[in-house]
């Protein structure tokens, strides 16, 4: 079993609609989750970062953890074709913040 | 404004030749990565640096090898290609100069395509 577990969709939406990417992770020592967007042939850039349990909003998106459930979420509200990409959740232990473990990625496109 | 800068973005391999990926970081960052991305594995650690002369291993060290030359630079050297390093690598950065520091501006290079035959 993967550390982390993430759907690899693809998944495909109208313009507007509302996007929900998720994971699930094994080890309790995850401590900080972040999201990455991906565009094709790119490096990743940092969308996203929470620390422990709670919500983190930032414009469009939203990122949730749920750390009794090791599952984690990030939403996109009022989706544009521009947020077409693959996401990546990623998260790190306090004891080695270096290694961060990443799940596979959800391909998402948002058509016009 | 280059940020990260990965050379080359292209390489074809022969099984059993050696190379080595190039990054170079212009933010004055302590903290350098060495990431491989494969299909439906996600990014993969393989060494990092968290500062200038030292180096760790991360999740899948075995058949490579890294220097880090300068605060600058961090190289990553195959020294015998097999078809499993097939894959993306991807070079980051951040300011962090320990591993128990949070850093929310982490920093990748655009990738080295790199393909063994």
């Amino acid at each position: 079993q993967k550390e982390v577990e993430q759907d690899p969709g693809p998944l495909s939406v109208p313009e507007g609609a509302i996007v929900s990417l998720n994971c699930t992770y094994s080890n309790s020592a995850f401590q900080y989750f972040m999201w990455y967007r991906q565009y094709s042939r790119k490096g990743p850039e940092l969308l996203m970062y929470t620390y422990s349990s709670g919500n983190k909003e930032d414009g469009r998106f939203t990122a949730q953890v749920d750390k009794s459930s090791k599952y984690i979420s990030l939403f996109i509200r009022d989706s544009q074709p521009s947020d077409s990409a693959t996401y990546l959740c990623a998260m790190s232990a306090l004891s080695n913040n270096n290694d961060m473990r990443f799940g596979a990625g959800t391909r998402l496109t948002v058509k016009p | 404004n280059a940020g990260v800068t990965q050379t080359p973005k292209f390489q074809v391999l022969k099984t059993g030749q050696s190379m080595t990926l190039q990054c170079a970081q212009d933010m004055n960052h302590n903290s350098m990565y060495w990431y491989r991305q494969d299909p439906g594995m996600g990014l993969r650690l393989i060494y990092y640096s968290a500062s200038e002369g030292t180096t760790d291993k991360g999740e899948v060290p075995n058949g490579y090898n890294v220097s880090r030359l300068n605060k600058r630079e961090f190289s990553l050297r195959l020294e015998s290609a097999a078809p499993s390093q097939t894959s993306v690598y991807f070079c980051a950065s951040d300011p962090r100069t320990g591993n128990r520091q949070w850093a929310n501006t982490i920093y990748f290079g655009e990738g080295s395509w790199l393909t063994v035959v």
